[in-house]
C-alpha cells in the first residue's frame, strides 16, 4: 500500500490568484495522477506526472492553467493558475500500488474560489 | 473508449436494509474492476476489487462479483449501517488508466 499526504486540505482563494497543491508519497512511484472532482461529480483525470519528464495532460486541460512539477519519485505539485469560481472543486492526487492494480488517493484538497 | 455506468442516486435506506448499487462497464480487453468509497470530507478509499471474470471481491460486508457475460460489477451488502453513508464509485482499470462511474450517494437512516 501507499500513504499519500496532500496539502492543503482546503483553501478559499480570491479569483485571479494561484494555488499550489502538494502531494507526498511514502514510497517511490513511477507515475502520479492528478484528478479533479467538481461538486457532485465523478473524478476527472487532469494529468499524469512522471519523474523527469513533462506531465501528460488529458483533453480539456492545459499546462498553462494546471502546471505540474515532479522533481522526484515521491513528490509532485499541481498549481491551479488564474483561478475563477469554476475551478472550485476537490483536487486529488493518486498513485498506483507497486505490483497491485489498485490506486491509492490522497485525502484531497477542497478548493473554493470567491 | 472505456466507460462505467452506475445506477442513479441518491439512495436512501433504513439501517439493516439490503443494498444493491448497479454498475456496468464497457471496455476492451480484460479490465480490473473496483469499488471505491468516499466518506464525507475525505478522499477515496478502495473498498474491494476483482481482477478477472467470476472473481468476487469482498470487504466490510460488501461484495461484488465480476460478471463478464453481463459486463457488470454490482455492489451488495446484506445489512447496511448508518456508518456506511458515503459516496460509492465503481471504476475499471485498463492499462494505467482508471475510469470512474458517476458515483452513488448512499444515506442510511437509523
Amino acid at each position: 500500500s501507499a500513504v499519500i499526504s496532500q496539502k492543503p486540505s482546503r483553501d478559499i482563494c480570491q479569483r485571479g490568484t494561484s494555488l499550489t497543491i502538494q502531494c507526498q508519497v511514502d514510497s517511490q512511484v513511477t507515475m502520479m495522477f492528478w484528478y479533479r472532482q467538481q461538486p457532485g461529480q465523478s473524478l476527472t483525470l487532469i494529468a499524469t506526472a512522471n519523474q523527469g519528464s513533462e506531465a501528460t495532460y488529458e483533453s480539456g486541460f492545459v499546462i498553462d492553467k494546471f502546471p505540474i512539477s515532479r522533481p522526484n519519485l515521491t513528490f509532485s505539485t499541481l498549481t491551479v493558475s488564474n483561478m475563477s469560481p469554476e475551478d472550485s472543486s476537490i483536487y486529488l492526487c493518486s498513485v498506483e500500488g507497486r505490483g497491485d492494480t489498485e490506486a491509492f488517493f490522497g485525502q484531497g484538497t477542497r478548493l473554493t474560489v470567491v | 473508449g472505456n466507460s462505467v455506468t452506475q445506477m442513479e442516486g441518491p439512495v436512501t435506506l433504513s439501517e439493516e436494509a439490503f443494498l444493491t448499487i448497479n454498475c456496468t462497464y464497457t471496455a476492451t480487453g480484460y479490465p480490473s474492476l473496483f469499488w471505491y468509497v468516499q466518506y464525507p470530507g475525505e478522499g477515496l478509499q478502495l473498498l474491494l476489487k476483482a481482477t478477472k471474470a467470476d472473481d468476487k471481491g469482498s470487504n466490510k460486508g460488501f461484495e461484488a462479483t465480476y460478471r463478464k457475460e453481463t459486463t457488470s460489477f454490482h455492489l451488495e451488502k446484506g445489512s447496511v449501517q448508518v456508518s456506511d453513508s458515503a459516496v460509492y464509485f465503481c471504476a475499471l482499470r485498463s492499462g494505467s488508466r482508471l475510469t470512474f462511474g458517476e458515483g452513488t450517494q448512499l444515506t442510511v437512516n437509523p
